[in-house]
């Protein structure tokens, strides 16, 4: 079945440190990719998404490209900031609004 | 434009008990879909609705169940509780439909504890 398995955490890194949390996938087709971000106490927010292959999705100063060769959609920002501290999800849409996540990646960020 | 809410945020309920949650997507999404987050699992879907029809289901087990109503609000119920059931319930919405139908939007969550 699909999946989506994302690189272990927790993450931690310090202000304007380079970020990389690598994500891949297994699935049938070519889903829709996603990330999402969850601070403490809330739900989860869209942060970016791709729809098909070679598609870069960016929002915030993160990006992720759509890469079908390797089924990956790795999130990077060039300068995290400590607002960056929050766990992020990377998801792939798995047909009639069904989103399968990976395990989730908590990053911390020191100043 | 308002976002998904979902009530209670907060929930204690004890081995046994149902629960019914409840979600407001936000205007002019119609399709609700529900996931279950607890520290082991992860977060796992449980159901979709769209235009009040159930459209996939995840693997749970039949005591969990949803509907949406001719407003697009959804409730799930949890019957005979367990104490697995202790999680952050998350609901979305989205459009359901289109190019832009696989952008979900979640709510802040109820966080039911059974004890």
């Amino acid at each position: 079945g699909d999946s989506v398995t994302q690189m272990e955490g927790p993450v931690t890194l310090s202000e304007e440190a380079f970020l990389t949390i690598n994500c891949t996938y297994t699935a049938t087709g070519y889903p829709s990719l996603f990330w999402y971000v969850q601070y403490p106490g809330e739900g989860l927010q869209l942060l970016l998404k791709a729809t098909k292959a070679d598609d870069k999705g960016s929002n915030k100063g993160f990006e992720a490209t759509y890469r079908k060769e390797t089924t990956s959609f790795h999130l990077e920002k060039g300068s995290v900031q400590v607002s960056d501290s929050a766990v992020y999800f990377c998801a792939l849409g798995a047909g009639a609004q069904k989103l399968v996540f990976g395990q989730g990646t908590r990053l911390t960020i020191n100043p | 434009k308002a976002g998904v809410t979902q009530t209670p945020r907060y929930l204690i309920k004890t081995r046994g008990q149902q629960v019914t949650l409840s979600c407001s997507p936000i205007s002019g999404h119609r399709s609700v879909s529900w996931y279950q987050q607890t520290p082991g699992q992860g977060l796992q879907f449980l159901f979709e609705y769209f235009s009040e029809t159930q459209r996939n289901k995840g693997n749970f087990p039949g005591r969990f169940s949803g509907r949406q109503f001719s407003n697009s609000r959804s409730e799930m119920n949890v019957s005979t509780l367990e104490l697995g059931d202790s999680a952050l319930y998350l609901c979305a919405s989205s459009l359901g439909q289109g190019t832009m139908g696989y952008e979900q939007y979640f709510g802040p969550g109820t966080r039911l504890t059974v004890t």
